[in-house]
């Protein structure tokens, strides 16, 4: 079954940088984009990114560009997520979710990760 | 961009009763529009696809509607394990994507 395991929490202090992992199983990996999406505490949720697992192409979305680096390694089926210059506004909880383009939806979810940003 | 938008914000409906959401996008987006259920502390579920196909495994009560810019999700014989978030997104402009604010169903 599709599984996708993302990293524990982190606590970060502003200017710092985290890379979130999400680890994908049960699914030919190189077949579907998968996207980055974040929800600060109480709100809704916001679209990052995604990232092409075959060739590794990114599309960030404006309000992240400049800040955010996806990556992925194919011998792992791991994705990465990079934010830098962290600051408070960036606390909130990052999903990784698999795009099934037949469905143009994302079908499957990572449980989220936990980035608190805090002095 | 598009914008989306969701009414009501929140509501309050019984064990049985039936819920209709809007969805609104601020352009044509034909029927690239999917919803989301999500559940305190959980990831967002996928319950609808192109505004009315519903996703594997989700209950026939869920159902979309619409095309355009106007979109319903409609659940019917409430389940308490359907008091959860709602949201609806759009796919039209693909890879970006755009999420309505999320409509909040309680418990009355």
């Amino acid at each position: 079954q599709v599984q996708l395991v993302q990293s524990g929490a982190e606590v970060k202090k502003p200017g710092a940088s985290v890379k979130v992992s999400c680890r994908a199983s049960g699914y030919t990996f190189s077949s579907y984009y998968m996207y980055w999406v974040r929800q600060a505490p109480g709100q809704g949720l916001e679209w990052m990114g995604r990232i092409n697992p075959r060739d590794g192409s990114t599309n960030t979305a404006q309000n992240f560009q400049g800040r955010v680096t996806m990556t992925r390694d194919t011998s792992t089926t791991t994705l990465y997520m990079e934010l830098s210059s962290l600051r408070s506004e960036d606390t909130a909880v990052y999903y990784c979710a698999r795009y099934f383009s037949a469905s143009g939806a994302l079908d499957y979810w990572g449980q989220g990760t936990l980035v608190t940003v805090s002095s | 961009d598009i914008q989306m938008t969701q009414s009501p914000s929140s509501l309050s409906a019984s064990v049985g009763g039936s819920v209709t959401i809007t969805c609104r996008a601020s352009q044509s987006i034909r029927s690239y529009l999917n919803w989301y259920q999500q559940k305190p502390g959980k990831a967002p579920k996928l319950l609808i696809y192109a505004a009315s196909i519903l996703q594997s495994g989700v209950p026939s009560r869920f159902n979309g509607s619409g095309f355009g810019t106007d979109f319903t999700l409609t659940i019917s014989s409430l389940h308490a394990e359907d008091f959860a978030a709602y949201y609806c997104q759009q796919s039209h402009t693909t890879p970006l994507f755009t999420f309505g604010p999320g409509t909040k169903v309680e418990i009355k």
